[in-house]
């Protein structure tokens, strides 16, 4: 079983809807990443978090370390919005580096 | 403006044949880390360096080399290349290893 297991690994969705995508986790972790590639390949850090939530712009991620799960969520969805977003923790303990989801590869449809 | 670059960006090459991917930050960041991303696998670990001479394995380090003779710069080393090792490969940096990485974007490699 992965380490990191993101859900769902597809999503197709119209413009304006609000999406959700998940990662759930099952390592202790000190921190949880979510990333944005988009279909040119560059990767680009769009939050990190260790507790709580954060907010920019459309984009909200949280994070319950309880249950070791984060939802990332994408109001008033946009096309451009069309990208594969990857969860990625890093472990407590182990190499200082970072254990990456297999990722959800969303388009939204205009 | 503030970037990692990495070079080159395609690259084919045979079995055999040692090759170098650099890599090089002008963040002043202590950490640099290198991942290869292979379709159904995603993201892996290959090595990374918390500073200056400073490097350690990752999840998959066979076949690979690092080196950390300066800050900015951490090339990925491969004396041997071998068609397992067709990927796309990412360099990344932090400031501290503990906070937000800054992608390079990635070397498409193809060993025949």
């Amino acid at each position: 079983k992965n380490e990191v297991e993101q859900s769902p690994q597809n999503l197709t969705a119209q413009e304006g809807e609000f999406i959700t995508i998940n990662c759930s986790y099952s390592v202790g972790i000190s921190a949880l990443h979510w990333l944005q590639q988009h279909p040119g390949g560059g990767i680009v850090s769009l939050f990190m978090l260790s507790s709580g939530k954060k907010k920019h712009g459309r984009l909200i991620a949280t994070i319950n370390i309880q249950e070791k799960h984060s939802s990332l969520h994408i109001t008033a969805s946009h096309p451009r919005d069309s990208a594969v977003y990857i969860c990625a923790v890093r472990r407590i303990g182990g190499a200082d580096g970072l254990t990456f989801g297999k990722g959800t590869h969303l388009i939204i449809q205009p | 403006e503030a970037q990692v670059t990495q070079n080159p960006r395609y690259l084919i090459t045979v079995t055999g044949k040692k090759l170098t991917v650099t890599c090089s930050q002008n963040m002043n960041h202590e950490y640099m880390s290198w991942y290869r991303q292979d379709p159904g696998l995603g993201l892996r670990q290959i090595y990374y360096s918390m500073n200056v001479e400073v490097t350690d394995k990752g999840d998959v380090p066979e076949g690979y080399k690092v080196s950390r003779k300066e800050k900015r710069n951490f090339p990925l080393i491969l004396e041997s290349p071998s068609p397992n090792q067709t990927s796309l490969y990412f360099c990344a940096s932090s400031l501290t290893g503990r906070d937000e990485q800054y992608f390079g974007p990635g070397t498409r490699l193809t060993v025949t």
